[in-house]
């Protein structure tokens, strides 16, 4: 079974520059999610989707960052203008969701960000 | 950018020995726990989960403790290999919130 795919694995950017990510959960996953990890510490939630629905995006600068999963499937976290302190590892994870108690969530390889 | 992952608690073991791990977990109503193991580039990669209706579980080489009266989860690895060296973190889950917390982890770094 195939895991979670994240484009482009790197990327380096200038500060106030824009830049993309792409993310393809595991088949048949409702929920999706991206993380924010600061290297040497743990993940943090970006946004949450129940399909192509938004259930948690409470940590999610909305001033410069924004997300979409406008069919259900994959999904896009742009980051416009960036700063320095975006430097990190974005993670993009999946789950089944929906009607079970318990979600196990896998995470794609992530997509590591450096602003300069 | 290192100097923040030098300041993530490390356990040094030697190779063969057994590591445990340890996590104190903050949410008393937390029911499901995982641990992960990330490798150095690599993403969060699910190594054994527990519910909270359990104390104990076992996997190949691994074993989860779950004391819940003060809530604390541990990570027992067995026979510890070069390719257990990693950064370990725990997360706990409150079912049908579907939002996890992550600890801060642990690198372990095994020593031939």
């Amino acid at each position: 079974e195939a895991g979670v795919a994240q484009s482009p694995r790197y990327k380096i950017i200038e500060k106030r520059q824009s830049v993309a990510f792409w993310c393809n959960p595991i088949s048949g996953h409702a929920t999706l999610y991206w993380y924010q990890q600061i290297l040497g510490q743990g993940p943090k939630l970006l946004i949450q989707f129940q399909n192509n629905g938004v259930v948690d995006d409470s940590q999610l600068p909305k001033d410069r960052f924004s997300a979409e999963r406008l069919k259900g499937v994959d999904s896009t976290l742009k980051i416009q203008p960036a700063k320095l302190e975006d430097s990190a590892v974005y993670l993009c994870a999946s789950s089944l969701g929906t009607g079970v108690r318990v979600n196990t969530i896998y995470f794609g390889e992530g997509s590591w960000l450096t602003v300069v | 950018g290192e100097s923040v992952g030098l300041h993530l608690p490390t356990l040094s073991v030697q190779e063969g020995d057994n590591s445990i791990i340890n996590c104190a977990y903050s949410n008393s109503a937390s029911d499901y726990f995982i641990w992960y193991k990330q490798e150095s580039g690599k993403g969060p990669q699910f190594i054994i989960d527990i519910r909270s209706n359990m104390d104990k579980r076992q996997g190949q080489r691994v074993t989860v403790l779950l004391n819940k009266t003060v809530k604390h989860l541990s990570l027992q690895i067995a026979a510890t290999q070069p390719g257990d060296s990693a950064v370990y973190f725990c997360a706990e889950l409150t079912s049908g919130t579907y939002k996890y917390i992550f600890g801060t982890g642990t690198r372990l770094k095994v020593l031939a």
